[in-house]
Formats: structure tokens, sequence, C-alpha cells
């Protein structure tokens, strides 16, 4: 089962603007993943984020983790047209290594 | 590094007939590979967790004799989906883990393969 919420389902923002994303996680965790998948492509690794992590920043992102509400954000600052894909989160369940997907945001910037 | 592979990226066949989709991991070895199925506009739900040298764990509502996986080399995985019928139609992505190192944490995913049964 999907473990991960996120919201929103969808944004669209201008170019240049800023993204945020949620998501809300329900059992504990060893690390939180962010995922991007343009249409119809497979999944890039964006960057992940361990329990005992609070804020990561990787070039135009920044990951945030509140393990006492089991949330977390990313944002993207300065928005690009090639930002336009689908974006999930991602945890870890128990020691098995499968990943349980959140539903996903999807984001569309218009130049 | 960490590349994976699938092929085919698409394949279209007639309902009834079986589908072998190949999941490699070009550059490392990959003691655990994972399949996943995803609908239109849908998110990644995992089918089975697939184990080199053994058999594979499915989630539950998973058919393991419908989706058949063997895991013969630390390289390659495959799925084959047996008497495939229209509701089989989705995007399959398979992903690896790597055997060793911090990279354990990350899975690597393929660029996925596109099955349409008629």
């Amino acid at each position: 089962s999907q473990q991960g919420e996120e919201d929103p389902q969808a944004l669209s923002i201008q170019e240049g603007e800023n993204a945020t994303m949620n998501c809300s996680y329900k059992t504990s965790i060893n690390n939180l993943q962010w995922y991007r998948q343009n249409s119809g492509r497979g999944l890039v690794h964006l960057i992940l984020i361990r329990s005992n992590e609070r804020e990561k920043h990787s070039g135009r992102l920044r990951v945030t983790l509140d393990t006492s509400k089991k949330s977390s954000s990313l944002l993207i600052t300065a928005s690009r047209a090639a930002d336009t894909a689908s974006y999930f989160c991602a945890s870890p369940a128990s020691n098995t290594g499968k990943l349980i997907f959140g539903q996903g945001t999807t984001l569309q910037v218009k130049p | 590094g960490a590349v994976v592979s699938q092929h085919p990226s698409w394949v279209i066949c007639k309902s009834g007939t079986s589908v072998k989709i190949e999941c490699r991991s070009l550059d490392f070895q990959a003691t655990t590979m994972f399949w996943y199925r995803q609908f239109p506009k849908q998110s990644l739900m995992l089918m089975a967790t697939s184990n080199e040298g053994s058999k594979a764990t499915y989630e539950q509502g998973v058919e393991k004799d419908k989706f058949l996986i063997n895991h013969a080399s630390l390289t390659l995985s495959t799925l084959t989906v047996t008497s495939a019928h229209p509701e089989d139609s989705s995007f399959y992505i398979c992903s690896a883990r790597s055997t060793s190192g911090r990279a354990r944490e990350e899975q690597f995913f393929g660029p996925g393969t596109r099955l349409t049964v008629l």
C-alpha cells in the first residue's frame, strides 16, 4: 500500500517562481527520498534526506524533513520549463529496501 | 555510473500471449531488484522484490503465477507477464539496489517498459 501522500496533486507556476511540494508519511523512516519522473519515462533520483537531518540542499533543490510531523517538503527555486515533471517522495519499508511511493505532484512550469 | 536498462522500451501484444521484460544493471551488481507497475496519472505500485538466486517476494494482491520473476544473475532480472490481458496494459519499471556501500540506500530506476495488450 502507498504510505505517502503528497500535496498538491498538481501545481502550475510561471518560470522563475518557486515550487513547493509536500509529502506526508505514516510510519517511522530511516530516510526519505525524492524522485522526478518526466512523462512516460523512468525515475530520476533527486535527493535523499536521513531521519537525523532536518534540511538538505542540492543545487536549486531544498528538502526539509520533520519527523515529529512525519512530513517532508521539496522546494525548487527559480523554476525552469525543464522542471516540468511529476515529483514523488518515497521511503524505504523497514529493512527490506523496497520503496513506498507517495501519490506524486505534477508540476507544470510555464515559460 | 549506476545505470539500469530495460528491454524492450515498449511492446504491443495480443491478448493471451506472454511478454518478457528484462532489467539490467549495467555498471554495478544488484542482489536486489524491484518491479513496479504504474497506471496512467498514478504513482508507482511495487509488485515484487527480486532476489538473486532465490524466489521473488510478491506484494499482496500480485499473482505470482501471472507475473513470473527470474533473477538469474547479479545484473539481470526478468519479468514475464503470462497470458496477458488488456487490463495488464501498464508502464512497468524496474529498479536495482547496489550490493555495497551507502549506495545501498538508493535505488536506480530503469527507463520503463510500456506494455499494451490488445
